[in-house]
């Protein structure tokens, strides 16, 4: 498609449930980012992918998160056990290529944790 | 990357230029400025980039000094629409695969 789409909009856990949101890339793009949004400024990058393989997973928490983007299915990032403070808005990012500029959002998924 | 440092928070008047400065004091020869804005809670959108001499687009325009320490983004007629955080990212050329560091941005209020 022409924009990243994401799935669900909103997600609702109560704590120590898990948590899994989706991302399909924009078509023909091969690296996909994510970035996580707690209160209304803070940005924090998570993960990125180049195709199925983990590009960059610097800001990845070492527990209980993971990621995956297998061929012809969408990305997905999945929390086990979420904590309260998984509370965030997830956005995904794609782009064309390394020397592409310019990175697409998608629309964000918006977690609760109860 | 570089370090950039952006008001809180500014006004505009409708129609008048919006004028949103950065500072990026240790920017590094090969890192570029990038300019992102979110309007609301959407996703964060590409507004302009630069390396070191001015640039324009159909959005924006971007005034880089000369020894590159900031950089101003100027909307050129600001509309209620350009009511957004505005984020200044400083990042290596060609690095479009890495992940982008957001600072805290500037809210820009575009009064009627």
């Amino acid at each position: 498609g022409e924009e990243v789409a994401q799935t669900p909009k909103h997600l609702v856990r109560g704590e120590g449930q898990k948590a899994k949101l989706y991302c399909a890339p924009i078509k023909g793009h091969s690296y996909v980012f994510w970035y996580q949004q707690v209160l209304k400024n803070e940005f924090k990058f998570l993960i990125s992918f180049q195709n199925e393989n983990v590009f960059d997973e610097t800001g990845m928490p070492k527990e209980r998160f993971s990621a995956k983007c297998l061929p012809n299915s969408p990305c997905s990032l999945e929390i086990q056990a979420t904590k309260l403070e998984d509370s965030a808005v997830y956005f995904c990012a794609s782009t064309s290529a390394r020397w592409e500029e310019t990175q697409y959002f998608g629309p964000g998924t918006r977690l609760l944790v109860l | 990357d570089a370090k950039t440092t952006q008001p809180p928070s500014m006004d505009c008047a409708e129609g008048r230029a919006a004028n949103l400065p950065c500072n990026h004091s240790t920017i590094s020869g090969n890192e570029y400025v990038y300019w992102y804005r979110q309007i609301h809670s959407q996703g964060p959108q590409y507004i302009i980039h630069g390396l070191k001499n001015n640039e324009t687009n159909e959005m924006a325009s971007l005034i880089i000094t000369e020894d590159r320490k900031s950089s101003t983004l100027i909307l050129p007629h600001a509309t209620l629409r350009d009511t957004a955080v505005y984020y200044c990212i400083v990042r290596v050329g060609g690095g479009g695969a890495d992940g982008l560091t957001f600072g805290k941005g500037t809210h820009l209020i575009i009064q009627p």
